[in-house]
């Protein structure tokens, strides 16, 4: 089946640094990525909606400057966290949509296994 | 606007028990799609079933078992004989119309198997 990989599982950093983290499709392609975030005991916010070659499109109170989003290619979404702070700490989940479904209409999302970030 | 409801933050059962797990969606759009996903302690989201809006068939997996009511606007999940390794979060979610494959999640409900 599809499978997502998320790269890292968990990182540490200072505050004031960057941090990247990768979604990756592993056996198809993906047009769509969706990068969302959780808080520790809530639910999960989408934060943007990443096409591969255009502009990230981000949910209304999230940072474009602050997110990072690129897709350059079919199988790779990137989240850059900038100048992280301690209140970005959080658990960043990406989701991917097959190029082409096997079935009409919303086609099941795969999900990585998520980040967690944690900035000191 | 999409909105998910799971009224139940938390609960807990014995192991073989049977647990129902509410959710209670809004959307305005006439085609829609409804998940039910479990995050285990590791984080990761796991698929457990679609269904759209055309097909209010209730659904069996195993000791899965889904019942959507349109009428309601409720799609309820029962984990029949519970095990300790249904230990997790489980959420609801909702996508359609114009929000494409957007998912809109409920706020979860922690499931606790004690054996």
């Amino acid at each position: 089946g599809a499978v997502v990989s998320q790269h890292p599982s968990w990182v540490i950093c200072k505050s004031g640094t960057s941090v990247k983290i990768e979604c990756r499709s592993l056996d198809f392609q993906a047009t769509t990525m969706f990068w969302y975030r959780q808080f520790p005991k809530q639910s999960l916010m989408l934060m943007a909606t990443s096409n591969e070659g255009s502009k990230a499109t981000y949910e209304q109170g999230v940072e474009k400057d602050k997110f990072l989003i690129n897709h350059a290619s079919l199988t790779l979404s990137t989240l850059t966290v900038t100048s992280a702070h301690p209140e970005d700490s959080s658990f960043y989940i990406c989701s991917a949509r097959e190029r082409q479904g096997g079935l009409t209409g919303a086609n099941v999302l795969t999900f990585g296994a998520g980040s967690r970030l944690t900035v000191l | 606007a999409q909105k998910v409801t799971q009224a139940q933050t938390e609960i807990s059962v014995v192991e073989k028990e049977d647990v129902t797990l509410d959710c209670v969606y809004e959307t305005r759009d006439t085609t829609y799609y409804l998940f039910w996903y479990k995050q285990p302690p590791s984080g990761e989201l796991v698929f457990l079933i679609r269904r759209n809006s055309f097909d209010e068939q209730n659904e069996i997996s195993g000791r899965y078992s889904w019942n959507f009511q349109k009428s309601t606007s409720s799609f309820n999940f029962t984990i029949t004989a519970s095990q300790v390794v249904d230990s997790a979060v489980y959420f609801c979610a909702l996508t359609g119309g114009a929000a494409g494959n957007k998912l809109t999640f409920g706020g979860g409900t922690r499931v606790l198997v004690k054996p």
